[in-house]
């Protein structure tokens, strides 16, 4: 069936850099864009940006410009979220999610199961 | 950025109740609005897209209507499985925002 995986819950120091993976089965990878949205402890959603899985063309939220890169492997049809100079309000549950397409953008019909990171020192 | 401004940020409703949340864009955004719930614990799920069109496998006591910059969530005779926190979200600019999110609770 059409899921996104992603990987596990991660700890880092503040200045420390993540990485997430998300891997996509179940429908064609380089069809649809997928996208990356944060949920800080208790907060609502922020979207951070897309990456076009068959191009690899991005677009990251002004919030994350600088310090994010969105990139993708095709043959194991999985993206990857970096994002650097983490801070403590970087502590989040990070999703990522797929675009249902058809002329709709940016409605997101699937999402990961999420993955926890906490930026302690 | 587009701000988006949901109201209530909470309410109390019964079984039986009809709920309507509203959502409140900075700038007009046609009918680039979409809606989802959330559990606590799980991943947001899409309820509405384009303002008004029900996503596939989603109950029908679900609406959405408006257009340009206010739109509304309606949820006809809310049952046990809606308690939850629903999101609009705006997907008019290169760069989506949501709303803070509202409550439901019974």
């Amino acid at each position: 069936q059409v899921q996104l995986v992603q990987s596990g819950a991660e700890v880092k120091k503040p200045g420390a850099s993540m990485k997430v993976s998300c891997k996509a089965s179940g429908f064609t990878f380089t069809g649809y864009y997928l996208h990356w949205v944060r949920q800080a402890p208790g907060q609502g959603l922020e979207w951070m940006g897309w990456i076009n899985p068959n191009s690899g063309d991005t677009n990251y939220a002004q919030n994350f410009q600088g310090r994010i890169t969105m990139t993708r492997d095709k043959s194991s049809t999985t993206v990857f979220m970096d994002l650097r100079g983490l801070k403590s309000d970087d502590t989040a549950v990070y999703y990522c999610a797929k675009e249902r397409g058809a002329g709709v953008p940016m409605a997101f019909e699937i999402w990961g199961q999420g993955t926890m990171v906490t930026v302690s020192s | 950025d587009i701000q988006m401004t949901q109201s209530p940020s909470s309410l109390s409703a019964s079984v039986g109740d009809r709920v309507t949340i509203t959502c409140r864009a900075s700038q007009s955004i046609g009918t680039y609005l979409n809606w989802y719930q959330q559990k606590p614990g799980k991943a947001p799920k899409l309820l509405i897209y384009a303002a008004s069109s029900l996503h596939s496998g989603v109950a029908s006591r679900f609406s959405g209507s408006g257009s340009g910059a206010d739109f509304t969530l309606t949820i006809y005779s809310v049952q046990p499985d809606d308690f939850a926190t629903y999101y609009c979200q705006q997907s008019y600019s290169t760069f989506s925002t949501f709303g803070q999110g509202t409550k439901v609770e019974i």
